[in-house]
């Protein structure tokens, strides 16, 4: 089946710093990744398409200037959380759909803790 | 507005009995209804997808259903086990993947 690897799993970063979150699909290829913020007992709320070799799609209210996509081939696309403050802590999940198969495949999920 | 509601009071069953969720919907018709899993910490895992046009839909002790009318799935889990203790999400598309919208969840503990 599908698989999506996310990296890393958890990371705790100083105000102001910037942290860069990895997904990869491992066994296809993704076009079209999806970035999800979940805070606790919340539902995913969608951030922005990434989409390879072009700019992504930020839903509205996302900084893009803030939470910077880059999706540079098939298998990859990074988010990078600049210049982090605490309100950004939360759990930010990646997703991809393999053509050949039902549903989205998610990575496990990154924890991101600003203090 | 598009709205998605799952009960966000956790269910709470005893093995063996059969677990039901309910996802309700405002605003919207889609062509595709998901249901997703996800453990604490981790990313959701697909479970079943069942279109406008099907009633229901099985997999193993899975079973959904979906009514465009009452704007209602319902998600079985037959003969729970404690493992089946989990967040069952529901997600709606219309657009062919593209923008999916997922509900909050319901939490379901299955009691030895």
């Amino acid at each position: 089946g599908a698989v999506v690897s996310q990296h890393p799993s958890w990371v705790i970063c100083k105000s102001g710093t910037s942290v860069k979150i990895e997904c990869r699909s491992l066994d296809f290829q993704a076009t079209t990744m999806f970035w999800y913020r979940q805070f606790p007992k919340q539902s995913l709320m969608l951030m922005a398409t990434s989409n390879e070799g072009s700019k992504a799609t930020y839903e509205q209210g996302v900084e893009k200037d803030k939470f910077l996509i880059n999706h540079a081939s098939l298998t990859l696309s990074t988010l990078t959380v600049t210049s982090a403050h605490p309100e950004d802590s939360s759990f930010y999940i990646c997703s991809a759909r393999d053509q050949a198969l039902y549903g989205y495949t998610f990575g496990s999920g990154t924890r991101l803790t600003v203090v | 507005s598009q709205k998605i509601e799952q009960n966000s009071e956790a269910l709470n069953i005893q093995e063996g009995k059969t677990a039901t969720l309910t996802c309700n919907y405002t605003n919207y018709s889609p062509a595709y209804l998901q249901w997703y899993r996800q453990d604490p910490g981790r990313g959701p895992v697909f479970l079943l997808l069942i279109r406008e046009n099907e009633k229901e839909k099985r997999k193993e002790r899975l079973k959904v259903t979906f009514d465009t009318t009452l704007k209602q799935s319902l998600f079985h889990i037959t003969a729970s086990q404690p493992a089946d203790s989990a967040t069952y999400l529901c997600a709606l598309d219309n657009t062919g993947g593209f923008k999916t919208i997922f509900g909050a969840g319901t939490r379901l503990f299955v009691k030895a």
